[in-house]
């Protein structure tokens, strides 16, 4: 079975804050795929990254990065100095197709 | 617009009516999974398909239910008989292979059941 854990419900930073959205898999595969998807209050779902499970370096693009270990089966997600438009909710679905329960975050000025 | 299309964006059903979504998957694409969120909550999948085969439903409601992608034409996820608690946004999403790429979303369906 595969099980997904996003631990924070909600969080609310302040502009320009940096702020870690943590995810947490269960899986028996020995290879898989790691994603992170967004879902602005437009509803709409946005994909954000894959990355796959052999390849363990951290991963950057402009405000966010990806720090994805193997050895904990954490693949937390970090915008640096946030903005109001990251306001969302972000999903982690490390194993392709089931989600996390999404984390909400509220970025206000 | 090359993406995967949903129609209807909003859907009214009254309680009892039947519920059809539709969702025509990206070009190349003969995947499609359809997931539930319902108010203030995640993703929950539902059913995952191929062209005329159902792959894995172990997310849909046992009773009322049902999902088809036939060879020609649209996924169809079709509710009978809806209740109010069916009232959610419905998201289907497309992949050319299964689960190692990217889900490609639709907009989702936003079903009401008055």
């Amino acid at each position: 079975a595969q099980k997904v854990t996003q631990a924070q419900t909600e969080i609310s930073v302040v502009e320009k804050e940096d702020v870690t959205l943590d995810c947490v898999y269960e899986t028996r595969d020995t290879t898989y795929y790691l994603f992170w998807y967004k879902q602005p209050p437009s509803g709409e779902l946005v994909f954000l990254i894959r990355r796959n499970s052999f390849d363990e370096q951290n991963e950057i693009s402009g405000r966010y990065s990806w720090n994805f270990q193997k050895s904990t089966s954490s693949f937390n997600f970090t915008i640096t100095a946030s903005q109001v438009v990251d306001s969302a909710v972000y999903f982690c679905a490390p194993l392709g197709v089931t989600f996390g329960t999404g984390t909400r975050l509220q970025v206000t000025l | 617009n090359a993406g995967v299309m949903q129609n209807p964006r909003h859907l009214v059903r009254r309680r009892g009516q039947e519920a059809r979504l539709r969702c025509s998957p990206m070009k190349g694409h003969s995947h499609v999974y359809w997931y539930r969120q319902l108010p203030e909550e995640g993703l929950k999948f539902m059913v995952y398909l191929q062209k005329e085969n159902i792959i894995d439903e172990s997310g849909m409601p046992k009773e009322r239910f049902s999902a088809e992608f036939p060879k020609e034409g649209p996924s169809i996820l079709r509710i009978q008989q809806v209740v109010r608690g069916d009232s959610a946004a419905y998201f289907c999403a497309s992949s050319p292979g299964q689960g190692r790429v990217s889900l490609h979303f639709g907009n989702g369906t936003r079903l009401t059941v008055t």
